[in-house]
């Protein structure tokens, strides 16, 4: 069955250094989505993107966040200049729209 | 704005019985998604409802979504200790592209 696929699975980063997560959604999905989970607590949205542009993002979505798909297969996720509370789980999701299915996600560490 | 809560917070349970976790939304949902988290997993999708009312059986599991397609709930029938995890259910608010307002989430302990 296709996957969501993301990658690092650990990225350890110094505050203030930038970090680029990166995902491969299912290959036929035209909908992506980032999400957050900060350790023990729900999963938060962050932006979803269609058609070559972000479609929705929330509150968390600041300037110090931004999304690519730079070519026909990969998605990123970038944060500039990571603080510490942006240590968390990051997923990644794909969907034809709903439902979504979500890659195994990256750690984020801050140090 | 958009909320969705979701009770247990916490459910520990002797194998062979049953579970059920409940979910409400502040708004009317266009439908509404389940997934299963194993500790240090990813949320994994296990099913969608979308008409008011619709009752969903996967094996031993049933899940409903109310007539007002406000609320939800999983329930388990006797269960065994791969059930573990935290059980999230989520939704979008209006149209049915958008983002998914998940729970809190219902954490399932198994004791064989």
């Amino acid at each position: 069955e296709p996957e969501v696929t993301q990658t690092p699975s650990h990225q350890v980063t110094q505050m203030g250094q930038e970090v680029i997560l990166r995902c491969v959604p299912i290959s036929n999905h035209l909908y992506f989505y980032w999400y957050r989970q900060i350790l023990g607590q729900k999963v938060e949205f962050l932006v979803s993107f269609y058609n070559n542009e972000i479609s929705e993002k929330s509150e968390i979505f600041d300037d110090q966040f931004s999304v690519e798909r730079p070519d026909g297969s990969n998605f990123t996720l970038k944060i500039r200049s990571t603080k510490l509370e942006d240590s968390a789980m990051y997923f990644c999701a794909s969907g034809p729209s709903q439902p979504q299915h979500f890659g195994d996600g990256t750690r984020l560490s801050i140090l | 704005g958009q909320q969705v809560m979701q009770i247990p917070q916490y459910q520990h349970v002797q194998e062979g019985e049953d579970f059920t976790t409940y979910c409400n939304s502040s708004t009317t949902l266009s439908n509404i998604q389940w997934y299963k988290q194993r500790p240090g997993g990813h949320p994994v999708f296990l099913i969608q409802l979308v008409k008011s009312g619709e009752v969903k059986k996967q094996k031993r599991l049933t899940f409903q979504f109310g007539e007002a397609k406000k609320n939800s709930s999983l329930h388990i029938t006797a269960t065994q200790t791969t059930d573990v995890g935290t059980y999230f259910c989520a939704g979008p608010r209006g149209s049915t592209l958008g983002r998914l307002y998940f729970g809190r989430g219902t954490q399932l302990t198994v004791w064989p």
